[in-house]
């Protein structure tokens, strides 16, 4: 079975800290995915990669970044935390190739005070 | 920009009962659409993936069709069970050769009673 695994399940910061998420997966998937989800919104796209050092904007990478130095592993980084930036973060992962379906970690509940 | 609507937002139904639940898109150019299930507080696990070129695909009591030219896709569940009570999400891929993210609905938050 896949397993994506990320760091914390739950996080408090202030606002202003730099924040890192970090995500694992051990399937060696080319394809790994950062996800916000907020209530009636749902989730949305924040970044992605398809190889190592290599990223992609999503619909909402504002106020984010994002490393991938190694295949099994994919890092969210908050520059300067802020109160909007509340929520629960889904990090995902898929094989190369398309259609290949992706596979979720339990997320991570952050908030910023 | 895609748009993925899922109808209804929420199901309760009683056990044992079949259940349809619907998903549309605005922009029919997907690669492949996913139906996914969220348990509370939990992430996402992956029940079926339809390629643009196929029309259904089946694992189990669920079922999934794709009409892409009409831009909707519909989850049938049979002989519903307390278990499958969770939310159901479907996205549709962004674009190219999947390797971009998903566009997601707001899902059905489906309620089988016992």
């Amino acid at each position: 079975d896949v397993k994506v695994t990320q760091s914390s399940r739950y996080l408090v910061k202030r606002t202003g800290e730099k924040v890192f998420l970090e995500c694992v997966q051990d399937m060696d998937h080319e394809n790994m995915f950062w996800y916000r989800q907020d209530p009636g919104l749902g989730l949305r796209l924040i970044y992605f990669s398809y190889d190592v050092k290599m990223k992609e904007k999503g619909d909402i990478p504002e106020g984010y970044s994002v490393s991938r130095e190694k295949k099994e592993r994919f890092s969210l980084i908050l520059e300067s935390a802020s109160t909007n930036q509340t929520s629960m973060y889904l990090c995902a992962s898929s094989l190369g190739g398309g259609n290949q379906p992706q596979h979720f970690g339990d997320g991570t509940r952050l908030s910023i005070l | 920009k895609q748009e993925v609507t899922q109808i209804p937002a929420a199901l309760s139904v009683p056990e044992g009962e079949n259940l349809v639940l619907n998903c549309s898109f605005t922009d029919s150019a997907i690669y492949n659409l996913q139906w996914f299930r969220q348990d509370p507080g939990k992430g996402l696990t992956s029940l079926l993936l339809i390629q643009s070129s196929q029309r259904e695909q089946t694992s189990g009591r669920l079922n999934a069709s794709l009409d892409k030219s009409s831009g909707r896709s519909t989850l049938y569940i049979a002989a519903s069970q307390p278990g499958d009570s969770a939310t159901y999400l479907c996205a549709v891929s962004r674009s190219g050769g999947g390797a971009d993210g998903l566009t997601f609905g707001k899902g059905t938050h489906l309620i089988i009673q016992p």
